[in-house]
C-alpha cells in the first residue's frame, strides 16, 4: 500500500533550528510537497521536490532523496508564528496526492 | 480577490438533514478538488474534477454528490448527515491534477452535526 510517515509532534525553541522529517512508499513518484497549516486555517504551500537534494527559500529548505524515499524539511531561527501542522504529500504515478497526518511543530519561547 | 472561497464558513446542523458547501474560484485552474479534515487532522481526498469531468472519487458515501456547473465552481452536497461527517471540508484548486501541481486552498467550511 502507498503510506506516508512524519512524526506527530515536535517541540523546539524560538530562534533554533528543527528538522521534520517524511518517509513515503509510494507507487511512483511525481514530487514532494511540504505544507503548512496553522490552526483552523487552510493549508498553504511551501515547498516542492522533485530531483535530489536541497531546495532553499528563505528560512525554510526542503531536501529530497528518492532513493531512500525520504525527505525533510529544515526551518531555521525558528519564530512563534512557526507553530503550525507541516504536511507532506506525495504525488503517486496516477498523479494523485498522498498525505501524510501532519506534524505539529509547538515554538517555546 | 480571495482565490479559492468556500461558503458557508460554519454549518451546524441536525442529523438527517442535507446541507451544501458551496466553492468557487477565481484562478483560472483547471482542477477542483473537495477533501475532508477529520479531528484527527488527517486530510482525505473525497472528489476531483477537471474541467468539469469527474476525475476523482474516492470511497465516499453516496450521501455526498458534487457538482461542477463550471470549471471554477465546485460544489458539495450532503444528504442525510451523519455525526461522523462533522469535520472540515476544504475545496482547493490546482492549474492541472494535483500529484505535479500546488494546491489552493479554500478557508474550510466547519460542519458540526449534532
Amino acid at each position: 500500500g502507498q503510506n506516508i510517515d512524519q512524526p506527530t509532534e515536535m517541540t523546539a525553541t524560538e530562534g533554533a533550528i528543527v528538522q521534520i522529517n517524511c518517509t513515503y512508499q509510494t507507487s511512483g513518484f511525481n514530487g514532494l510537497f511540504w505544507y503548512q497549516q496553522h490552526a483552523g486555517e487552510a493549508p498553504t504551500f511551501l515547498s516542492y521536490n522533485v530531483l535530489d537534494g536541497l531546495e532553499e527559500k528563505g528560512r525554510f529548505s526542503s531536501f529530497l532523496s528518492r532513493s531512500k524515499g525520504y525527505s525533510y524539511l529544515l526551518l531555521k531561527e525558528l519564530q512563534m508564528k512557526d507553530s503550525a501542522s507541516y504536511l507532506c504529500a506525495v504525488g503517486d504515478s496516477n498523479y494523485q496526492l498522498i498525505w501524510g497526518a501532519g506534524t505539529k511543530l509547538i515554538i517555546k519561547p | 480577490d480571495t482565490a479559492v472561497s468556500q461558503t458557508p464558513k460554519y454549518l451546524v446542523t441536525q442529523m438527517g438533514n442535507d446541507k451544501s458547501i458551496k466553492c468557487e474560484q477565481n484562478l483560472g485552474h483547471d482542477t477542483m478538488y473537495w477533501y475532508k479534515q477529520d479531528s484527527k487532522k488527517f486530510l482525505k481526498i473525497m472528489f476531483s474534477y477537471n474541467n468539469k469531468e469527474l476525475i476523482i472519487n474516492e470511497t465516499v458515501p453516496n450521501r455526498f454528490s458534487p457538482k461542477s456547473p463550471d470549471k471554477a465552481h465546485l460544489n458539495l452536497h450532503i444528504n442525510s448527515l451523519e455525526l461522523g461527517d462533522s469535520a472540515v471540508y476544504f475545496c482547493a484548486s490546482s492549474r492541472g491534477i494535483s500529484g505535479a501541481n500546488v494546491l489552493t486552498f479554500g478557508a474550510g467550511s466547519r460542519l458540526t452535526v449534532l
